[in-house]
């Protein structure tokens, strides 16, 4: 069963770093396309970034408004993927939840399964 | 940026009754739009992709249908269960999400 499992979620200052984990089980991480999705509070679904599989080159590319401030990477020993989120504002409140990408003819591809999310909340 | 819209925001219907939910695109995404159903505390699960093809283990009676600009989802009677919020999504251009549609009980 393909299973995602975030952690890593807390409150931080603004200006501060924290860094997430999805561990998966029942697939391998390296070999699909992955992604991180966010929800502030009370609103809708936002794409964060994607990373795509080893053989396609692990490409990563980000939503603007975390361009330059957040890093995905994969640790493949491990299992587990990673949003590095620095340079943390009160906007980047919310729940966030790993997803994994099917592959599948045409552009992109849709989240299926999602992990069950960690709230960040970023805060005086 | 591909915007989408969802409409209306809430509909308030009984158990039984159909459901119709609509989402239009600020451009054409072909037929590359999805729809997702969250309840309270839960991820979003995928229920439709590409338009009008069910996501594995979704029942029947959601059917999605539309291309270009214009989709809809139909819940063609709704289950205690199905009361949630729904959003669509394109991946015809990155990945954008509606506002979402929330299907409460009347």
């Amino acid at each position: 069963e393909v299973q995602l499992v975030e952690s890593g979620g807390g409150l931080v200052k603004p200006g501060g770093s924290l860094r997430l984990s999805c561990a998966a089980s029942g697939f391998t991480l390296r070999n699909v396309w992955m992604t991180w999705v966010r929800q502030a509070p009370g609103k809708g679904l936002e794409w964060v970034g994607r990373i795509k599989s080893e053989s396609e080159g692990g490409t990563i590319d980000y939503a603007a408004p975390v361009k330059g401030r957040f890093t995905i990477s994969r640790d493949d020993s491990k299992n587990t993927l990673y949003l590095q989120m620095d340079s943390l504002k009160t906007d980047d409140t919310g729940v966030y939840y790993c997803t994994m990408v099917p592959a599948i003819a045409g552009p992109g591809g849709w989240f299926d399964p999602w992990g069950q999310g960690t709230l960040v909340t970023v805060s005086s | 940026e591909i915007m989408l819209t969802q409409s209306p925001a809430t509909l308030s219907l009984s158990p039984g009754e159909r459901a119709t939910l609509s989402c239009r695109a600020s451009e054409s995404v072909g037929r590359y739009l999805g729809w997702y159903q969250q309840k309270p505390g839960q991820a979003p699960r995928l229920l439709i992709y590409d338009a009008s093809n069910r996501a594995t283990g979704i029942p029947a009676r959601f059917s999605g249908s539309g291309s270009g600009t214009d989709f809809t989802l139909t819940i063609s009677s709704l289950e205690p269960e199905d009361f949630a919020v729904y959003y669509c999504q394109q991946r015809r251009y990155w990945w954008t999400f509606g506002q979402g549609t929330k299907v409460e009980i009347k």
